[in-house]
This record gives C-alpha cells, sequence and structure tokens, in this order.
C-alpha cells in the first residue's frame, strides 16, 4: 500500500482565492483525519470522518473552512476564501478501526497564502 | 487547546546517550500514542500505551504511563544521529475518538 497520499504537497495562492486540499486514505482504513500544524499552535485537529460520515468538526476555525468524504477514497478540505492565517502545513490521516488507534499520517501540504 | 504538553521542548544529545521527554496531559485518557516527525514529513507512529498499563517497550523505545500524575515519558536508548526528529505525545482522551497532540520535543542528536 502507497500509504496516505495528499495533494498538492505545496500551494501558494492570493489572499481570497479558494483553495482545495485533497486526501487519499489507506484503503480499508475507516476513520479519516484533517490535522492542521503551525509554529503557533502546534497541531490541531480540524475534523474527523467514520465510514465518510464527519463526527467531529469542533476544530474548524470558521465557516470558510469545510470537508467532504464522498467515499471511502476520497476526502477533501476547502478553504474559501482562504486568508493568511490559513498559512499551515495541513496533514491528512487515516486509522483502521476503532480498537486499532494508530494513526497513518500523509506527507502534508504546505499552504501559503500571500 | 492542546491537551498535552511536552518537557523538554529541545534536547540535545550526543549519540550513544539516552534521551527522556516526558508529557502531561489533563483528563481521563483511553491510550495515549508517541509519534515522530522528521522535517518536512509526516507524523510516524511509535507506539501505544494503554490506560491500564504502565510501561511498554519496543526496540529502543520504552514507555511509561502514570495515569495518577497524568503523565508519560518516552525513553529512547543509546541514540544515533538518525534519531534527530520532533517527538510528540497524544492522546486518546475518554469519550473522543481523535488524538490530542502535545506541543512537542525536538531532539539533535550529536555524531
Amino acid at each position: 500500500d502507497a500509504g496516505v497520499i495528499q495533494s498538492p504537497r505545496h500551494e501558494v495562492t492570493e489572499m481570497g482565492q479558494e483553495v482545495t486540499l485533497r486526501c487519499k486514505p489507506i484503503s480499508g482504513h475507516d476513520y479519516l483525519f484533517w490535522y492542521r500544524q503551525t509554529m503557533m499552535r502546534g497541531l490541531e485537529l480540524l475534523i474527523y470522518f467514520n465510514n465518510n460520515v464527519p463526527i467531529d468538526d469542533s476544530g474548524m476555525p470558521e465557516d470558510r473552512f469545510s470537508a467532504k468524504m464522498p467515499n471511502a477514497s476520497f476526502s477533501t478540505l476547502k478553504i474559501q476564501p482562504s486568508e493568511p492565517r490559513d498559512s499551515a502545513v495541513y496533514f491528512c490521516a487515516s486509522s483502521l478501526s476503532a480498537s486499532n488507534e494508530k494513526l497513518f499520517f500523509g506527507s502534508g501540504t504546505q499552504l501559503s497564502v500571500l | 487547546s492542546q491537551q498535552g504538553e511536552e518537557d523538554p521542548q529541545a534536547l540535545s544529545i550526543q549519540e550513544g546517550e539516552n534521551a527522556t521527554m516526558n508529557c502531561s496531559y489533563k483528563t481521563s485518557i483511553n491510550n495515549l500514542q508517541w509519534y515522530r516527525q522528521n522535517s518536512g514529513r509526516g507524523l510516524v507512529h511509535l507506539i501505544l500505551i494503554r490506560s491500564n498499563e504502565r510501561e511498554k517497550h519496543s526496540g529502543r523505545l520504552r514507555v511509561t504511563l502514570d495515569t495518577s500524575k497524568k503523565s508519560s515519558s518516552l525513553l529512547i536508548t543509546a541514540s544515533r544521529a538518525a534519531d534527530t526528529a520532533s517527538y510528540f505525545c497524544a492522546t486518546e482522551y475518554t469519550g473522543r475518538r481523535a488524538l490530542t497532540f502535545g506541543s512537542g520535543t525536538r531532539l539533535q542528536v550529536q555524531p
């Protein structure tokens, strides 16, 4: 298995533009998580899904952020409109099941909003 | 807010020495995990310890958990230059499936 795959690896955009980050979890994993990492705030959970259903989105900063998981092999995190304070590394992670709590992380998307 | 806080924030040792990192958390947990992150990369799972366990070993790693003090420690024995990375503790607290990560310890192992 190729592991958790995220795209793009780097994204540079201008304030006000829409940004879409993509994630392909490991096949067979029931849980998918989106995290954001910054120097100031560390790793923050944004949202997570179980069997494609959003379970907890309390970490989503504001309405500008939205996440979807249309099927078991794909998820998106969208920011519209983007702002400079959204600049961060966004990680997607997946785990096998409720009884197997180990997370597998993707390589992340480095987002820079100018 | 972050569930776990780690200390030290940074640690520099010589190859062959042991490295100890500590993590404290605030509420009851189901398990506590340690992850490693190399610069510019994603996190990699190292070891998981459940709330009813006190100690666990994996290769050169030793993790302890003291639920009465709400703290854990990660010991890396006989460190190598390749162990240079940031190390994070993460807690799955009761009632929430997702992990909450600590602030991390940056470990530098000098060859």
